[in-house]
Parts: structure tokens; sequence; C-alpha cells
């Protein structure tokens, strides 16, 4: 099975902030990595496929980048429903597998 | 528009089972595969399995082999998991998701059911 392991775990950051989480992948995933946002009592919601490909409607300050093992999912001018939980999920082979996820919160 | 309607929330004894449904609208339910996903509270996502709804071929992840099942009903585009055996860290919210693609060809989880919790005490 492919490992997802992210880092930080959690992070404090102000409104206005740029945030970047980090995936790395224990083998090479290509590009098939995805990145979801997860509210509080919410359900995950899509935000870049593909390492790097915005999902439709999600906020250009959301951005991702990387290939193979390392991947970033970087938030520009952190806003105040951007606190929440990020995972990122390889796409490469079953079975499917997650990062154990990255809290954002307020500083 | 894609829905997935998930049934309501479960409380279970430990020892028993539970089904739970996935009810599909808005496209064409065999053309996309429908996989499940659970969260423990407090706790992060883990993949369970997959469904092929054309052929109901499965796929399950290891650690639940053995009692976990998965199935369709094509004539009600709706998906079904059966969990046996249930013990108290079963707990956790279920949600079913399709594995969708765009333009751009990269696969993705969109969209997600509104989640089933199921609760498993004694």
């Amino acid at each position: 099975d492919i490992q997802m392991t992210q880092s930080p775990s959690s992070l404090s950051a102000s409104v206005g902030d740029t945030v970047t989480i980090t995936c790395r992948a224990s083998q090479d995933v290509k590009h098939w990595l995805a990145w979801y946002q997860q509210e509080p009592g919410k359900v995950p919601k899509l935000l870049i496929s593909g390492a790097s490909t915005l999902h439709s409607g999600v906020p250009s300050r959301f951005s991702g980048s990387g290939s193979g093992t390392d991947f970033t999912l970087t938030i520009n001018s952190l806003q105040p429903e951007d606190f929440a939980t990020y995972y990122c999920q390889q796409a490469d082979s079953l079975p499917v597998t997650f990062g154990q996820g990255t809290r954002v919160d307020m500083k | 528009q894609v829905q997935l309607v998930q049934s309501g929330a479960e409380v279970k004894k430990p020892g028993a089972s539970v089904k739970l449904s996935c009810k599909t609208s808005g496209y064409t339910f065999t053309s996309y595969y429908l996989h499940w996903v659970r969260q423990a509270p407090g706790q992060g996502l883990e993949w369970m399995g997959t469904i092929n709804p054309n052929d109901g071929n499965t796929k399950y992840e290891q650690k639940f082999q053995g009692r976990v099942t998965m199935s369709r009903d094509t004539s009600t585009t709706t998906i079904y998991m059966e969990l046996s055996s249930l013990r108290s860290d079963d707990t956790a919210v279920y949600y079913c998701v399709r594995l969708s693609t765009g333009r751009s060809g990269w696969y993705y989880f969109d969209p997600w059911g509104q989640g089933t919790r199921v609760t498993v005490s004694s």
C-alpha cells in the first residue's frame, strides 16, 4: 500500500498569511494526487486533482504542485473560511490512501 | 445535478451488522465507480472499498476483508455497504463517494454523500 504522510499535522496562522502543507507518498504516484478541505462537521470538499488542477469553483488562492512523491498545497492570503483540515489522497492505485490530515487553525 | 443521498444514522450493539445505502441520481449510474470512506470521531479519512456499478465487481481494503460486503441495485441506482461483527472502533461517519474525472482526465472523489453516522455501543 502507498503511505501518504502530511506535514505538519497542524499549524496556526492568521488571516492574510500564506500557508504551505506538504504531502509525501511512499512511492511514485506520478500526478495522481488530490487535495480535500474538510470543515468541522462537514463533508470533505475537493480542491485540487492531478496535483495542480484547481477544481471548479475553488478560489485561486489555493494552488497545488509536485509530482512523483512530493507534493505541496499552498493557500495564499488565508481567509476566515479556510480554517479547516486538509487531506491529500493518492489516486494512482488501490487501495486509495489519504494523508492523516493537516489542521489549520487561527493563531 | 449529481447527488448521493445516504441512509440515516444507525446505533448498533457490538457483534451486530449494519447495512447502509447510498442513492445516486443525476448521472448514468453504471458509468462511475463508487467508493466507501469512513471517518472515526476526530480521526482522518479511511478508504474501505469500491464497487463497479456496471458489473457489481468489488475491491475491499484488506483490513475489512471478510466483514464488508458492497452491493448495488441498478434498478434503483443505489449502492449498499454492509459491515458485520461490529466493534466499538467501527463507530464512525461513513461516506459514499463517486470516483469522477474531469476534462483534465484526473481522477478524484466528488461528489460525496452527506455521510451516515454509525454508533456501536453496548
